[in-house]
């Protein structure tokens, strides 16, 4: 069963504007909720990340976004560049059961110029 | 600083073969865990390694299997390989079980692609 859920495969926004990639997740058990950002033929790379003590988590251009009550999570991009062009993973880890990731399927993000 | 390397980067097997892949942690990092990832999927947890002992185990058959070795690195077996075998298989390295600054980050290598025929 798919625990952590990314809605939207694909996102296609202008430069300079915001993105927003938004992310479900159903096990209330996640204490730490992550996004990686991966390129083709590269592997993920960490963008940010957010403990569930808190519910915005700030790192230059990039924002996570985490409503506990709704189990939902965002990640805000302002203002997207087209080198943000790339597959976005939401990943949420139980470290009560070990601190294995849980993977979103991920969210294709196309930034024009 | 080196980084999480994986070989080899492509490989081609056919059903009821048996393959290994090998990953190198990054320097410093105690713990590698191996994920696969097949076409338009997340990446799925298979199993976790620290300190040479197996630390945790994602929902894959026992013909999915690994070792760690002394100086950190690791292997992924698989026997008897099926056609849904083929994906992505990405390793990644922490300096610990919580991951860097114990928020479960990893640092994973570029992947080695598994076709199988």
């Amino acid at each position: 069963d798919q625990q952590v859920k990314q809605n939207s495969p694909s996102l296609s926004v202008q430069e300079g504007r915001i993105s927003i990639l938004n992310c479900d997740y159903t096990n209330s058990m996640f204490d730490y909720f992550l996004w990686y950002k991966k390129y083709p033929a590269e592997g993920p790379t960490f963008l940010i990340s957010i403990s569930s003590i808190k519910d915005k988590n700030e790192d230059g251009r990039f924002t996570v976004f985490l409503n506990k009550s709704a189990k939902h999570l965002s990640l805000h991009i302002v203002p997207s560049q087209p080198g943000d062009s790339a597959v976005y993973f939401c990943a949420a880890s139980d470290g009560n059961s070990g601190y294995a990731l849980n993977f979103g399927k991920g969210t294709s993000l196309l930034v024009t110029p | 600083e080196t980084g999480v390397t994986q070989s080899p980067t492509h490989l081609i097997k056919t059903r009821g073969q048996q393959v290994t892949l090998r990953c190198s942690s990054q320097s410093g990092h105690n713990t590698v865990s191996w994920y696969q990832q097949a076409l338009g999927q997340g990446p799925q947890f298979i199993f976790q390694y620290y300190r040479e002992e197996e630390n945790g185990r994602g929902n894959f058959p026992p013909r999915f299997s690994g070792l760690q070795f002394p100086n950190y690195s690791s292997e992924l077996n698989v026997n008897a390989l099926e056609l849904d075998d083929s994906a992505l298989y990405l390793c990644a390295s922490s300096p610990g079980l919580a991951g860097a600054l114990n928020t479960g980050e990893l640092f994973f290598g570029e992947g080695s692609r598994l076709t199988v025929l």
